[in-house]
């Protein structure tokens, strides 16, 4: 596709529930972001991944949270025992260079509610 | 810790206007400023980058200066106009650990009234 793929778009998970959320970066772009934005907040960083290595994960909040990018394409960012303080939406992004010049391109998405 | 402050948190004006949005961090060790627009249940558009050598970028009525040494940024848009309204962030990008990601403020939700 022409940008960055998020899906789901919306998930209503029960506490304690696992989660998966999945992005498709632009096709050929080398670093992958994840971001998490609570409501009314600007996105927090949580992790990059250059290719399929995962260079930096310091803003993952917990251990609960994990994210991989096997093939260095398609990432997935799973929460595992969902808590009511994940409820946030997650945005997926991507980058066709590793320097920090380059254009960002952010995905719509995943709206996550923990109830 | 960088911490990046958006004031205000809101504006509402008439079509038209020229209106300033202002961007304040605390570490000046900045690699590059962005400039993202939001809109409603949608991801994130870049809408300027200044490189940290530089003191302002242009693209078409929107103007983005910095003054790295006083940790300011601002954001000004000629003529508004209905379509504009939006959230804007600014995010800066360290130069030193942690350069890869950007680090957000909270945002200036902006409402032009036709």
């Amino acid at each position: 596709g022409a940008g960055v793929s998020q899906s789901p778009r919306y998930k209503v998970a029960k506490r304690g529930q696992d989660v998966a959320l999945r992005c498709d970066p632009i096709s050929g772009h080398v670093s992958l972001f994840w971001y998490q934005q609570a409501l009314g907040q600007g996105p927090e960083f949580l992790t990059y991944f250059q290719n399929e290595a995962q260079l930096d994960k310091s803003g993952l909040p917990s251990d609960r949270f994990f994210a991989e990018r096997p093939e260095g394409s398609v990432s997935t960012l799973k929460i595992q025992r969902t808590q009511q303080e994940d409820s946030a939406v997650y945005l997926c992004a991507s980058s066709d260079g590793t320097g920090r010049g380059n254009t960002i391109y952010f995905g719509e998405g995943s709206w996550l509610t923990v109830v | 810790k960088q911490e990046v402050t958006q004031i205000p948190a809101a504006l509402s004006v008439p079509e038209g206007e020229n209106l300033v949005l202002n961007c304040s961090f605390t570490d000046s060790a900045i690699y590059n400023l962005q400039w993202f627009r939001q809109d409603p249940g949608k991801g994130l558009t870049s809408l300027l980058l200044i490189q940290s050598s530089q003191r302002e970028q242009t693209s078409g009525r929107l103007n983005a200066s910095l003054d790295k040494s006083s940790g300011r940024s601002t954001l000004y848009i000629a003529a508004s106009q209905p379509g504009d309204s939006a959230t804007y962030l600014c995010a800066v990008s360290g130069s030193l650990q942690g350069a890869q990601k950007l680090v957000f403020g909270q945002g200036t939700r902006l409402t032009i009234n036709p």
